[in-house]
């Protein structure tokens, strides 16, 4: 698999329901980050984890980091119609300069 | 909230012509990057520059792309002879300082014919 590869795919949930989503990588990193895309639109930066941190929150997202696993996931609680987008994950890796390795996307499609 | 501006939002182009997409960025912020999205498929990075210079590139920024600071403060990428395959939405992004969150702008939509 490739750096930086989301699960699911695609995700349908209800409003009011929580979201996760899963990302998982190869190589050592500085950091992962989560970006939000709406469709055909640039990319909104949601929340950054270094990688000394296991966890970090920020508003109704909360983030994980297992770089045991080399993986991450993002937890969006109770979701709204609004949060209808594509989620990305993204890598700095150790040695890689600054540009990010994105991961493949999770769509996730939030239902009333 | 500082936004990166990108133009033209959507450009056609005949295969073989030169285009070149333009990003006003952020002023304070010292790090550049151009990624480009083919539909459908994973963001890529192209190209960084910092310090009026390109710091790194990838496999796909080859001697057809160019990026350049012509003014101090809009930065643009140049295609010098399109192919159909570099249809894709490409982004410019801004970062204040290494392993920060970037600001993308909204992209501009280049399609070959």
């Amino acid at each position: 698999s490739q750096q930086g590869e989301e699960d699911p795919q695609a995700l349908s949930i209800q409003e009011g329901e929580n979201a996760t989503m899963n990302c998982s990588y190869k190589t050592s990193i500085n950091n992962l980050q989560w970006y939000r895309q709406n469709s055909g639109r640039g990319l909104v930066h949601l929340i950054l984890i270094r990688s000394n941190e296991r966890e970090k929150h920020s508003g109704r997202l909360r983030v994980t980091l297992d770089t045991s696993k080399k993986s991450s996931s993002l937890l969006i609680t109770a979701s709204r119609a609004a949060d209808t987008a594509s989620y990305f994950c993204a890598t700095s890796s150790s040695g890689g300069g600054n540009k990010l390795t994105f991961g493949t996307g999770t769509q996730l499609k939030v239902e009333l | 909230e500082p936004e990166v501006t990108q133009t033209p939002s959507h450009q056609v182009t005949q295969m073989g012509q030169e285009v070149i997409l333009r990003c006003v960025p952020i002023s304070n912020h010292l790090y550049f990057y151009w990624y480009r999205q083919i539909l459908g498929q994973k963001v890529e990075f192209l190209v960084s520059f910092y310090n009026n210079e390109i710091s790194e590139k990838s496999e796909i920024f080859d001697d057809q792309f160019s990026v350049e600071r012509p003014d101090g403060s809009n930065f643009t990428l140049k295609i010098r002879s399109t192919k159909l395959e570099d249809s894709a939405m490409y982004f410019c992004a801004n970062q204040p300082r290494g392993r920060f969150g970037y600001t993308f702008g909204s992209g501009t939509r280049l399609t070959v014919v």
